[in-house]
């Protein structure tokens, strides 16, 4: 099956600053790649996300690019809020998704 | 719409009793799936099904019965509970193979 990784597990950036999370991933068929956020006591919630067929996506403040060569895609955010402090985690699927372990970011104000 | 809901929201359990885990959509669509989501670890696929009447095992299925008899409804059953299941649980659907919704958890505990 597929194996996701994540980096780092946590980050701290200070507000305003960027903050750029990876994953990579092993299985070549894999063609969509979603990001999650989840706060404190609360599902995960879709963020953005990429197909197999582009190579970046930006929406506001997030972007996410997808290497299918080296089979890793990343996520910026930048001009960090402390609303943003959460848990982020990367996935990607088939026919079936596969998470990553997360990253828990912390913007301090 | 309600979205996806799940109860209830904490259970404890004793080591050998059984409980099922209620998932409920109301967005029509045909996926849906069960993950546990563990310290460190994730989220982990344990149940998929693509449509009422179709189910599938994930990464981790030891332990967990599936049924989709409705659209609507895709509940978790736990045969007998084992202190390794605890976790918690949250249940997502789609409307197809990609952007899933995901419930708001339940946090189980097997003593």
């Amino acid at each position: 099956g597929e194996n996701v990784e994540q980096h780092p597990s946590t980050l701290s950036v200070q507000e305003g600053d960027s903050a750029v999370i990876k994953c990579t991933y092993s299985d070549s068929a894999s063609n969509y790649f979603p990001w999650y956020k989840q706060e404190l006591g609360k599902g995960p919630q879709l963020i953005i996300d990429i197909r197999s067929n582009v190579g970046e996506k930006k929406d506001q403040r997030i972007a996410v690019t997808l290497n299918k060569t080296a089979k890793h895609f990343s996520l910026h955010i930048t001009e960090t809020q402390p609303e943003d402090s959460a848990v982020y985690f990367c996935a990607a699927t088939g026919n079936q998704f596969y998470f990553g372990t997360g990253t828990s970011l912390t913007v301090i104000p | 719409n309600a979205g996806v809901t799940q109860t209830p929201k904490f259970q404890v359990l004793k080591t050998g009793q059984s409980m099922t885990l209620q998932c409920a959509q109301d967005m029509n669509h045909e996926y849906m799936s069960w993950y546990r989501q563990d310290p460190g670890m994730g989220l982990r696929l344990i149940h998929y099904s693509v449509g009422a009447g179709i189910t599938d095992q994930g990464e981790v299925p030891n332990g967990y019965n599936v049924s989709r008899s409705t659209t609507e409804d895709f509940p978790l059953r736990l045969l007998s509970a084992a202190p390794s299941q605890t976790s918690v649980y949250f249940c997502a659907s789609s409307y197809s193979a990609d952007t899933q919704y995901f419930g708001p958890g339940t946090r189980l505990t097997v003593l």
